[in-house]
């Protein structure tokens, strides 16, 4: 299993919006309607920000949206402010000769 | 509120097993939705799935890893485990418990970091 595709960094001035791609396969994000998005600051553990592609748990703001096309997954996150800088991971259903899950290598959101 | 904890060693020597238990609290670990997964992260990288069990035992396992990991759950202690065999220090990472559907967690531990070293 390869790890999903992710830029290693990306940044924003605040108040703009930010996108992140993570890319796949057909195995993986194609394949499946099963792609999740984690924000994680420093020492501490991931939060659940975007599952199921485009759903947001209970809490999480608005301000964070997610879509797929094809074998790519994005995040986007508008409004920028400065508690965003943080790591983004993806991941993603992903089925072989059994199920499992795929994180993305993670994306560093430095808001300038 | 469904809360999670890691415990155990801290360090552990190579070539012996790594054993972490995650305690549930707040809620069932009998949820017939949900499933308790482990993740981990070594120093300075990304997330890795290490596998996930379901209420009922049946597991699901990284394939690179799948050889040397056991989880387990103790519905009765409100508790699951994970044991990783054969470890090296490319096993020193911090251990994340997590709980959600197959694909997602929404609940996580605060994470625990073992070392491997003699």
């Amino acid at each position: 299993q390869s790890a999903l595709t992710q830029p290693a960094s990306v940044s924003g001035s605040p108040g703009q919006s930010i996108t992140i791609s993570c890319s796949g396969s057909n195995s993986d994000i194609g394949g499946y309607d099963y792609v999740s998005w984690y924000q994680q600051h420093p020492g501490k553990a991931p939060k659940l920000l975007i599952y199921d592609v485009t759903n947001r748990p209970s809490g999480v703001s608005d301000r964070f949206s997610g879509s797929k096309s094809g074998n790519t997954a994005s995040l986007t996150i508008s409004g920028l402010q400065a508690e965003d800088e943080a790591d983004y991971y993806c991941s993603s259903y992903t089925v072989t000769t059994t199920k499992g899950v795929l994180f993305g290598g993670g994306t560093k959101l430095t808001v300038l | 509120q469904l809360q999670l904890r890691e415990s155990g060693p801290g360090l552990v020597k190579p070539s012996e097993t790594l054993s972490l238990t995650c305690t549930v609290s707040g809620g069932t670990i009998s949820i017939n939705t949900y499933y308790w997964g482990w993740i981990r992260q070594a120093p300075g990288r990304g997330l890795e799935w290490i596998g996930e069990i379901f209420y009922s035992g049946t597991t699901y396992y990284n394939p690179s890893l799948k050889s040397r990991v056991t989880i387990s759950i103790d519905t009765s202690r409100t508790q699951f485990s994970l044991k990783l065999d054969s470890v090296t220090a490319a096993d020193t990472a911090v251990y994340y418990c997590a709980s959600g559907l197959f694909d997602s967690k929404g609940t996580w531990g605060q994470g625990a970091l073992v070392t491997v070293s003699s």
